[in-house]
Parts: structure tokens; sequence; C-alpha cells
């Protein structure tokens, strides 16, 4: 069925440190991967977004890296700062009737220590 | 543009009364989704629209759930009767394109069934 995992479902950094999410998913035919970053309180806001075409994409610090072969992508936030705090949600298209849906993941709360 | 509205911010109903969400996409936009937001099932796609005309509703729970989109500029989600279970954030959100591209998300409404 149409499924997105995702891991770790919290995630706890010191100020600096880099944080790694990880995400799987089950449609092979998905080709449109969106992270979304939601602040307490907020609307999920998209940050970083790969197509099937390219295996890595970087803005500053933050990175996703696609693998089809294997149906599983990362978020990579390097140097992290107490405002990278919140809850992340990947998400991966899935075809139902000719149109594409986004399938969100559970969500990985991050909490980045000063 | 102000982005996606929606109305109210905050329900608070009693079980067995109806309940109407609101929503208002970006001007422009041909997609509209409706998203459910819980800590258990995190962001569940609920309804998604294409042009006003609803595509795939899969994810409405039960027939107690219904939306419409009258016209490009407004859509509900209503709620007969409710009960304390559909407590839950609601959000819509709205794209130009589909769902391989970014989806803009509204401010939520926090919906609580006493």
């Amino acid at each position: 069925g149409e499924n997105v995992e995702q891991h770790p479902s919290t995630l706890s950094v010191q100020e600096g440190d880099s944080a790694v999410i990880k995400c799987t998913y089950s449609d092979s035919a998905s080709n449109y991967f969106p992270w979304y970053k939601q602040e307490l309180g907020k609307r999920p806001q998209l940050i970083i977004d790969i197509r099937s075409n390219v295996g890595e994409k970087k803005d500053q610090r933050i990175a996703v890296t696609l693998n089809k072969t294997a149906k599983h992508f990362s978020l990579h936030i390097t140097e992290t700062q107490p405002e990278d705090s919140a809850v992340y949600f990947c998400a991966a298209s899935m075809i139902s009737g000719g149109y594409n849906k986004l399938i969100f993941g559970a969500g990985t709360r991050l909490a980045v220590h000063p | 543009d102000a982005g996606v509205i929606q109305s109210p911010r905050h329900e608070v109903t009693e079980m067995g009364q109806e309940v109407t969400l609101r929503c208002k996409p970006i001007s422009g936009h041909d997609y509209l989704f409706w998203y459910r937001q819980t800590m258990m099932r995190g962001l569940e796609l609920l309804i998604y629209f294409n042009n006003n005309v609803p595509i795939d509703d899969s994810g409405m729970p039960e027939d107690r759930f219904s939306a419409k989109m009258p016209n490009a500029s407004f859509s509900t989600l209503k709620i007969q009767p409710s009960e304390p279970r559909d407590s839950a954030v609601y959000f819509c959100a709205s794209s130009f394109g589909g769902q391989n591209t970014e989806a803009f998300f509204g401010q939520g409404t926090r919906l609580t069934v006493v």
C-alpha cells in the first residue's frame, strides 16, 4: 500500500552537530520528494525538495539525498542551530487515478540544544 | 497574496454538532488539499481537488466528513455529526500544477470536540 516511513521519531543534538532524518517509500513510481518544517503551533513549510532525476540537492546547511533503487531519501542538516528545532516531515508523491498525491511520513521532532 | 487562509483558527464544539471549516486557496492555484494532523496519525490527506473537482477522497474517514469546492477561491470541510475522535488540526493547502510542486499550507484550524 501507500506508505512513507520516517526515522527517527525524535532527535536531540547539540548546537553545531549534524542531524540526519531518513525516510523510505513504497511506490517505485514516486518521483517527487519534498521536506517540510513545522515549528510549534505553525503551518508546515517547504524547506527543500528533490525530484527523481537527481541524487542529491543542497541549499546552504540543508541537503537531501535520494536513492531510488533502495527507495529511500534523507535530510541532512549541518551546523545545527536552536532555530532548527521543529518537526520535520518527509513526503513522497504517489500516483493515484492518474494524479499524483503526496503521502507524508509521521514526522521527526528535532531538538537542538545550545 | 496573503497565502492560504483558513477559518476559524480554533473551534470548540460539542459532540453531535455540525462543524464547517473554511479555506481560501492562493489565487491562481488549481489544486486544493485538505489534511488532518494528529499526534497518532501524523499528516493525513483527506481529499483533494483539481480545478474545483474532487479527485481523490479515499482519505475521508467516514461519511460524516464531506468537502466541497463551489468555486476556485473557496472550499469547505464539513463534519456532521462531530465526535471527540475528530479532534485534530485540519490544514488546507494549495498548489499550482499538482502534487509535484510545492504545496502551501494554511495556518490550520484546531478542532476540539467535547
